[in-house]
């Protein structure tokens, strides 16, 4: 069974770069699609970004400009940077799996609470 | 954009009672050609992550109680807990993946009356 662990940095200063990681366990990354989806406490799901080992990448548009996504398949890990935080960006990220590029999300991670604040 | 309304924003049911949750796309998210819905449904309980109710508009996740069911098609979609039980109580969203950018409702919330 997959398993999903998020790891991350839990505070950043605005202006700076936020960069997280995804250790996937219980299957190989080079199979399926990796999202990251964020949510800022209290509030709904915001999908940012997509890829695949094949080197397919799909970005939030809204986020588009400030957001990289990448996998290592050697470690087994997909990694998400955005660039010039605000306190907008606070939220639990969650990374997810999807089977293919048109499935729902069926694996979650337990999600890694990111806050932004000097 | 895809965009996701869910209405309501939140319900509250009495135990054993039947809770329905409307979500609607401002188009369709049909694809004709698999005659298949792009949308599934989370339920998201307090400190947890989503989790994977309904794919397909229709089709439970393995392990998903039968309480729950899903359907519509096209642009109207609804999910049903028959029987709402204690352990049912969670946030629930429903979400479109025939293109990106993937979009979810605002989710509705379901509480014990």
């Amino acid at each position: 069974q997959v398993q999903l662990q998020e790891s991350g940095p839990g505070l950043v200063k605005p202006s700076e770069t936020l960069s997280l990681t995804c250790t996937v366990s219980g299957q190989s990354i080079s199979n399926n699609y990796w999202s990251w989806i964020r949510q800022p406490p209290g509030k709904g799901l915001e999908w940012v970004a997509y890829t695949s080992a094949g080197g397919s990448i799909n970005y939030n548009p809204a986020l588009r400009s400030r957001v990289t996504i990448s996998v290592d398949t050697s470690k087994n890990q997909v990694s998400l940077r955005v660039d010039s935080v605000t306190a907008a960006d606070t939220a639990v990220y969650y990374c997810a799996r999807r089977d293919n590029i048109m499935t729902p999300f069926d694996s979650w991670g337990q999600g890694t609470l990111v806050t932004v604040s000097s | 954009d895809i965009v996701m309304t869910q209405s309501p924003d939140s319900l509250a049911v009495s135990l054993g009672e039947r809770a329905t949750i409307n979500c609607k796309s401002s188009q369709t998210i049909l694809y004709s050609s698999s005659n298949k819905n792009y949308l599934g449904w989370y339920q998201q309980k307090p400190g947890q992550p989503p989790k994977l109710l309904i794919s397909w508009a229709s089709a439970r996740e393995s392990g998903v109680p039968d309480r729950f069911s899903g359907s519509g098609s096209g642009t109207d979609f609804t999910l049903t807990i028959s029987s709402l039980q204690a352990e049912d109580v969670a946030v629930y969203y429903c979400q479109q993946y025939y293109n990106a950018p993937l979009t979810f409702g605002g989710g509705t919330k379901v509480e014990i009356k």
